[in-house]
């Protein structure tokens, strides 16, 4: 079936401008995350749901990132006011069960990522 | 906190040699660790995973890896590079309550004719 699709694939934004990334993820996934992979880094956590509730988003850094899951599937990440700083590829990741009944033996899959540039 | 280092950012060899990509391991119980593998302009696949059962973990395209204690290492290998093996390789540890993957910064694997 279908894996983790992402759009847009590339967003050019100038700096002060809001931005909506979307994540569709695998059918019937329950857990859904959010990773920020800045340039010639390793993904970082942002957040994660379990269907629509958000369940942890300390990696979010500012309050101008926001995320939702109104419907637990499709997931949309908002980032207000955008700075230079927020310039990375954002990916979106799901797996079919949540901690802690995943146990450890869950496996994340993800999509291809949306690279924002602001200018 | 989880966390690991992978030890070189970047390895080079030649088509038809060994592969070795080296990650330590922080954990305060014991991990649940991955090997990710990024192709250029393509989306993260899983190479394999250790969950405890076996201690060498067979994954995809011939990579192993094998989780020792005793060092905290948890190093991927391949007897033979192929050049489609060029991408850049994260060693991943799940995170202390089971839901975020913490990330090691990647090794890029370059493969010479």
């Amino acid at each position: 079936g279908a894996g983790v699709s992402q759009s847009p694939r590339y967003k050019v934004a100038k700096r002060g401008q809001d931005v909506a990334l979307r994540c569709d993820p695998i059918s019937g996934h329950v857990s859904l995350f959010w990773y920020q992979q800045a340039l010639g880094q390793g993904p970082e956590f942002l957040t994660y749901f379990q269907n629509e509730a958000q369940l942890d988003k300390s990696g979010l850094p500012s309050d101008r990132f926001f995320a939702e899951r109104p419907e637990g599937s499709v997931s949309t990440l908002k980032i207000q006011r955008t700075q230079q700083e927020d310039s990375a590829v954002y990916l979106c990741a799901s797996s079919s069960r949540s901690p802690p009944l995943a146990g450890l033996r869950d496996t994340q899959y993800f999509g291809p990522g949306t690279r924002l540039t602001v200018l | 906190a989880q966390s690991v280092t992978q030890l070189d950012s970047h390895v080079s060899v030649s088509e038809g040699t060994p592969v070795l990509l080296r990650c330590n391991y922080s954990s305060s119980y014991s991990p649940s660790l991955f090997w990710y593998v990024q192709h250029p302009n393509k989306g993260l696949q899983l190479l394999l995973k250790y969950t405890s059962a076996a201690t060498l973990v067979k994954g995809i395209n011939g990579f192993e890896a094998e989780f020792k204690k005793s060092e905290t290492s948890f190093h991927l290998t391949k007897p033979s590079a192929h050049m489609s093996d060029a991408a850049e390789y994260f060693c991943v540890v799940r995170g202390e309550y089971g839901n975020k993957l913490v990330f090691g910064a990647g090794t890029i694997l370059r493969v010479k004719s």
